[in-house]
């Protein structure tokens, strides 16, 4: 399965700022997603990420609020933005991996505490 | 919306099979089931999928009645460690994952 790592691990950010969670994985990926785990909830896609082209996002998310960066196939950022502690969250990436075989692993996930 | 039904929770001795049931009903011709699972805190992992024969590799067994209606996840002798969420997916090739609230199993000693 490939590794993927995210950073930060965890933060607690004051209302208002934003914060930029980085995804890096081990092998080069054509897919790359990010989904929201709010607490005691299960997992919501915000959107995906495609090398080379603008990102797509589900109904409920937009760019404004989580912009997201996809500068090679193995990188990804989700900007959380403008937060409030309704952002409060497990923020998680994925990757399509093995290529073609349409298996998504995840990363451990960034956890969000706004204040 | 998720496309199937699970057990909200399940218990099982440590050592004993664990079975998970899903049900999806409406499941359509192109559609495979998934199943994840997630430790406290971690990220979800994948376990299996399946179209439509029975699958089997070395974390579980996936049992798919033959009107793929339902499924069954079976951990063979569980452990401490497999206390975890439970997903069931149903999916075709390129749709997105959408993850309901799954089984939430508690192995216990």
């Amino acid at each position: 399965s490939a590794v993927i790592s995210q950073k930060p691990s965890r933060d607690i950010c004051q209302r208002g700022t934003s914060l930029t969670i980085q995804c890096q994985v081990d092998s080069q990926v054509t897919m790359m997603f990010w989904y929201r785990q709010q607490p005691g909830q299960s997992l919501t896609l915000i959107a995906t990420a495609n090398q080379g082209s603008e990102a797509t996002y589900e109904s409920g998310f937009v760019i404004d609020k989580f912009p997201i960066s996809r500068p090679n196939l193995t990188f990804s950022t989700l900007t959380v933005s403008n937060m409030s502690p309704e952002d409060s969250s497990i923020y998680l990436c994925s990757v399509d991996y093995p290529q073609g075989t349409d298996t998504q692993y995840f990363g451990p996930g960034t956890r969000l505490t706004v204040l | 919306d998720a496309k199937t039904t699970q057990p909200t929770s399940m218990d099982c001795a440590e050592g004993r099979a664990a079975n998970l049931p899903c049900n999806h009903s409406t499941i359509s011709g192109n559609e495979y089931v998934y199943w994840y699972r997630q430790i406290h805190s971690q990220g979800p992992q994948y376990i299996i999928h399946g179209l439509k024969n029975n699958e089997t590799n070395e974390m579980a067994s996936l049992i798919i009645t033959e009107d793929r209606k339902s499924s069954t996840l079976i951990l063979p002798h569980a452990t401490l460690r497999d206390t975890a969420v439970y997903y069931c997916i149903v999916r075709s090739y390129g749709q997105n994952f959408v993850f309901g609230p799954g089984t939430r199993l508690s192995v216990l000693p």
